[in-house]
């Protein structure tokens, strides 16, 4: 079955990086777009970056994390990526990987931006 | 496109039908997930295509409505029903979500 885990998370001071990882199994990851999403504390769930699956690896940002976050992905090692640059108190939150279609998502990794 | 739930919480009686709703601000055909969130976990699945529920989900729940204008109803509120209810669409990237619907137990 679909199955999506996340690593990575950490706490990191104002101004720090940060890389997360995803790891897929049970489906051909190459077909999906795949997507990150986010959910700070109490809060709602905001959509971070979203990638398509192969060819033309079109991706998108939201625009408060233009600029700092990068999406990516290896479909040789099943693999997304977030690469979080100039952290800011409020990108603390937990960070989904979610499969766009079918809405499979992993378990989330907490990331804590704070000095 | 932008998703509004409302209420944004209620509380019910066990045994008591629940029904929340969603506004999409475009039409989004019936392209719409509806998710239930517990504590410290991701969100679940519950139905797909605005009506169609997951594998393996309690009959209680359900979905209907197309467009924009969509609700979703428990049947027969349960305990474990508790939880964050947030509406998704998928007519189109991103996928926004609601503000959520926030159920709990009288």
């Amino acid at each position: 079955q679909v199955h999506l885990v996340e690593s990575g998370g950490a706490l990191v001071k104002p101004g720090g990086s940060l890389r997360l990882s995803c790891t897929a199994s049970g489906f051909n990851f190459s077909e999906y777009y795949m997507a990150w999403i986010r959910q700070a504390p109490g809060k709602g769930l905001e959509w971070v970056a979203y990638m398509s699956g192969s060819d033309d690896y079109y991706f998108k940002h939201t625009e408060s994390v233009k600029g700092r976050f990068t999406i990516s992905r290896d479909n040789a090692k099943n693999s997304l990526f977030l690469q979080m640059n100039s952290l800011r108190v409020e990108d603390t939150a937990v960070y989904y990987c979610v499969r766009v279609s079918g809405g499979f998502w992993g378990q989330g990794a907490l990331v804590t931006v704070s000095s | 496109i932008e998703m509004t739930q409302s209420p944004s919480s209620l509380s019910a009686s066990v045994g008591d039908r629940v029904t929340f709703t969603c506004q999409a601000s475009q039409d989004i055909t019936n392209y719409l997930n509806w998710y239930v969130q517990k504590p410290g976990k991701a969100p679940k699945l519950l139905i797909y295509d605005a009506s169609i529920p997951e594998t393996g989900v309690p009959s209680r729940f359900s979905g209907s409505g197309s467009g924009t204008h969509f609700t979703f109803t428990i049947t027969s509120l349960q305990p474990e029903d508790i939880g964050t209810y947030y509406c998704q669409h998928y007519d189109h990237l991103p996928p926004t979500f609601g503000g959520g619907t926030k159920v709990e137990i009288e």
